[in-house]
C-alpha cells in the first residue's frame, strides 16, 4: 500500500529565515497532496495542497513542489514568523474515497 | 474555508460508560467524513471512513462494535465509544470531504477523550 516519508521530524530555523520540509510516497496513483498545520491541542489546518497535473503552488508565504517521476513533494515557508511553530503533515490521496495517508510530522520551531 | 465542527471538546468519564462524538459540516456537505485518534507526538491515525447513509469501513485493528460510527445526513457523523477504558483516552479527530471537484479534507478542533 501507499506510504509517505517525512523529513525532518524537527525543524528549528531562525525568525525571517526560510523552512523546508519534505516528503516521499510509494504509490504512483496517489494524486493529490495536501500539507496540514496542527497547532497543539487543536485539529489539522489545511494550508495548501497541489495535485499531480500541477508542479508548483504558491499561496503567500508557502509554497508547495511536486516532482512526480522522484514521488516527492515539499513545503516551503519563507520569511517565517513566531506563529509559524506548530506540527506539519504531509499526506497523500489514494482510493475512491481519497483516504489520505499521513506522513510522521515535523514540529518547527521559530527562534526569535 | 469549509467548517467542521466537533462536540464536545473535551470528556472525561468512568471506565464503563459509553460516550458520543459529535461531528458536523457547517457549510458544506459531505458525503465522507474520516474519524481519526492521535496519540501524543504522533501522526493520525485512520480508524474508519463513513459514507452517508451506508455501513462505515474501519480499518483493520479497530473494533467496530466498540467504536461505533453512525452518518445520517451529509452534515453530521457521530462516534460512539462503548464500554470505555482507559487505555481508550486519546484525542479523537474527524474529517469532512467535500464534494468534487475539490476532494479537500477538513479537520474538526478534536475531542479529547479521558477515561477514568
Amino acid at each position: 500500500g501507499e506510504n509517505v516519508e517525512q523529513h525532518p521530524s524537527t525543524l528549528s530555523v531562525q525568525e525571517g529565515d526560510s523552512a523546508v520540509i519534505k516528503c516521499t510516497y510509494s504509490d504512483s496513483a496517489s494524486n493529490y497532496f495536501p500539507w496540514y498545520k496542527q497547532e497543539l491541542g487543536k485539529g489539522p489546518q489545511l494550508i495548501i495542497d497541489i495535485r499531480s497535473n500541477v508542479g508548483e503552488k504558491k499561496d503567500q508565504r508557502i509554497a508547495v513542489t511536486l516532482n512526480k517521476t522522484a514521488k516527492h513533494f515539499s513545503l516551503h515557508i519563507t520569511e517565517t514568523q513566531p506563529e509559524d511553530s506548530a506540527v506539519y503533515f504531509c499526506a497523500a490521496s489514494i482510493g475512491s474515497n481519497y483516504q489520505l495517508i499521513w506522513g510522521a510530522g515535523t514540529k518547527l520551531i521559530i527562534k526569535p | 474555508g469549509a467548517v467542521v465542527s466537533q462536540h464536545p471538546s473535551w470528556v472525561i468519564c468512568k471506565s464503563g460508560t459509553s460516550v458520543k462524538i459529535e461531528c458536523r459540516s457547517l457549510d458544506f456537505q459531505a458525503t465522507t467524513m474520516f474519524w481519526y485518534r492521535q496519540f501524543p507526538k504522533q501522526s493520525l491515525m485512520l480508524m474508519a471512513t463513513s459514507n452517508e447513509g451506508s455501513k462505515a469501513t474501519y480499518e483493520q485493528g479497530v473494533e467496530k462494535d466498540k467504536f461505533l460510527i453512525n452518518h445520517a445526513s451529509l452534515t453530521l457523523s457521530t462516534l460512539t465509544v462503548t464500554s470505555a477504558h482507559p487505555e481508550d483516552s486519546s484525542f479523537y479527530i474527524c474529517s469532512a470531504r467535500t464534494l468534487r471537484p475539490d476532494n479537500e479534507q477538513f479537520f474538526g478542533p478534536g475531542t479529547r477523550l479521558t477515561v477514568l
